[in-house]
């Protein structure tokens, strides 16, 4: 079984530019994470999507975040314009909905922006 | 809200050496409890659960008792060996009616010596 895929793996960008993250699930998973993991954290929750509606956004900064899973499988987290202490490694995670696996996200390896 | 408390790291350890990192929680209810571990360059991997009062996880000779009575989850292996070496999180998902988010303790460093 595939796992959960992302990419770029590593983006360098300047203070007040753009980036992108891409996360595929695992097939059949109908909730998608995306947490933000600063160095020497422990990873923070930014966004829960169910299918592909969002289910909890409490911790997303909208002013600059922002993300979306328009046909329910693979998600984009943005930033615009980024900031310095945006540098974090980007964690998408998926998990099933219902069954006995239902506790158990599994996590993709991850993107890691480096703001200058 | 829910919180989780992680033993401070860095730890070295040498290679056969026994290993507890300590985790206490603040959680309203009864949350599913995890250990997930990081090895360099790669995402988090689920090492072991337990989902209620008394149960053990365990998985790779590492374990792990839910204790409501002291709200731990402490982690242990009798003998390490260098390919532990990792960065380990205790992590709690809220019971039913509450916020079922998963929650990170900050991480502990584990570095095994031959």
């Amino acid at each position: 079984e595939a796992g959960v895929a992302q990419s770029p793996r590593y983006k360098i960008i300047e203070k007040r530019q753009s980036v992108a993250f891409w996360c595929n699930p695992i097939s059949g998973h109908a909730t998608l994470y995306w947490y933000q993991q600063i160095l020497g954290q422990g990873p923070k929750l930014l966004i829960q999507f169910q299918n592909n509606g969002v289910v909890d956004d409490s911790q997303l900064p909208k002013d600059r975040f922002s993300a979306e899973r328009l046909k329910g499988v693979d998600s984009t987290l943005k930033i615009q314009p980024a900031k310095l202490e945006d540098s974090a490694v980007y964690l998408c995670a998926s998990r099933m909905t219902s069954g006995g696996a239902a506790d158990t996200q599994y996590f993709g390896p991850g993107t890691r922006l480096t703001v200058l | 809200g829910d919180s989780v408390t992680q033993m401070e790291g860095p730890v070295t350890l040498s290679e056969e050496a026994f290993l507890t990192i300590n985790c206490t929680y603040t959680a309203t209810g009864y949350p599913s409890l995890f250990w997930y571990v990081q090895y360099p360059g790669e995402g988090l991997q689920l090492l072991l659960k337990a989902t209620k009062a008394d149960d053990k996880g365990s998985n790779k000779g590492f374990e792990a008792t839910y204790r409501k009575e002291t709200t731990s989850f402490h982690l242990e292996k009798g003998s390490v060996q260098v390919s532990d070496s990792a960065v380990y999180f205790c992590a709690l998902r809220g019971s039913p009616g509450s916020a079922r988010q998963l929650t990170f303790g900050s991480g502990t460093q584990l570095t095994v010596l031959p």
